[in-house]
């Protein structure tokens, strides 16, 4: 069964610094790796989806990476702004898309 | 576009009281899902189809119901409702392009 676990469960970081989020999974046979944020409240909103085929997906101030092999992602997020404190998932398929998520991050970024 | 569209946004029911949560989406997605998320945790799946007239359970489908009529609607039916089931429901739809989610619906059992 596939496991996804995200480290650390929350952050702060002040305004302006880069930071790193972990999401790493237990089974390496995965067609693709997406990263949502959702704020307090809210539904998800989808921000990267990494194919397998791929290592990193970029989106402006976001870049995601993805390791099969060590079961690993990461999603960089540079030069922090207040309205990126949101809570972020990481998820990935199991048959028919399925979505496996984790527990996810919870970022506070600290004006 | 309304992409995933939710109702109702927030609902309280009392034990043993029966309700659907709507979900209809407008981007002729085949599939479609519905997860339930509690506090602290990740979302987990309830039940989910593949098209019209094809659905199947999740790893927590217990005490809900599903169908799958048209592309566009996909309705959750709760028929005995338990405070176990007090919860944040999302519906969403997908291509290999990616998810989408409705807004969601918190429901409290009481």
């Amino acid at each position: 069964k596939q496991e996804v676990t995200q480290i650390p469960a929350a952050l702060s970081v002040p305004e302006g610094e880069n930071l790193v989020l972990n999401c790493s999974f237990t089974d390496s046979a995965i067609y693709n790796l997406q990263w949502f944020r959702q704020d307090p409240g809210k539904g998800l909103t989808s921000l990267l989806l990494i194919q397998s085929s791929q290592r990193e997906q970029t989106s402006g101030r976001l870049n995601a990476s993805l390791d099969k092999s060590s079961g690993r992602s990461t999603l960089y997020i540079a030069a922090s702004q207040p309205g990126d404190s949101a809570t972020y998932l990481c998820a990935v398929p199991f048959g028919n898309e399925k979505l496996t998520f984790g527990t996810g991050t919870r970022l506070t970024i600290i004006p | 576009n309304a992409g995933v569209t939710q109702t109702p946004k927030f609902r309280i029911l009392k034990i043993g009281q029966s309700m659907t949560l709507q979900c209809t989406q407008d981007m002729n997605h085949n599939y479609m899902y519905w997860y339930r998320q509690d506090p602290g945790m990740g979302l987990k799946l309830i039940y989910y189809s593949v098209g019209a007239g094809i659905t199947d359970k999740g790893e927590v489908p217990n005490g809900y119901n599903v169908s799958r009529s048209t592309t566009e609607d996909f309705p959750l039916r709760l028929e005995l409702a338990a405070p176990s089931q007090t919860s944040v429901y999302f519906c969403a739809s997908s291509t290999t392009e990616g998810y989408t989610f409705g807004s969601g619906t918190r429901l409290t059992v009481v």
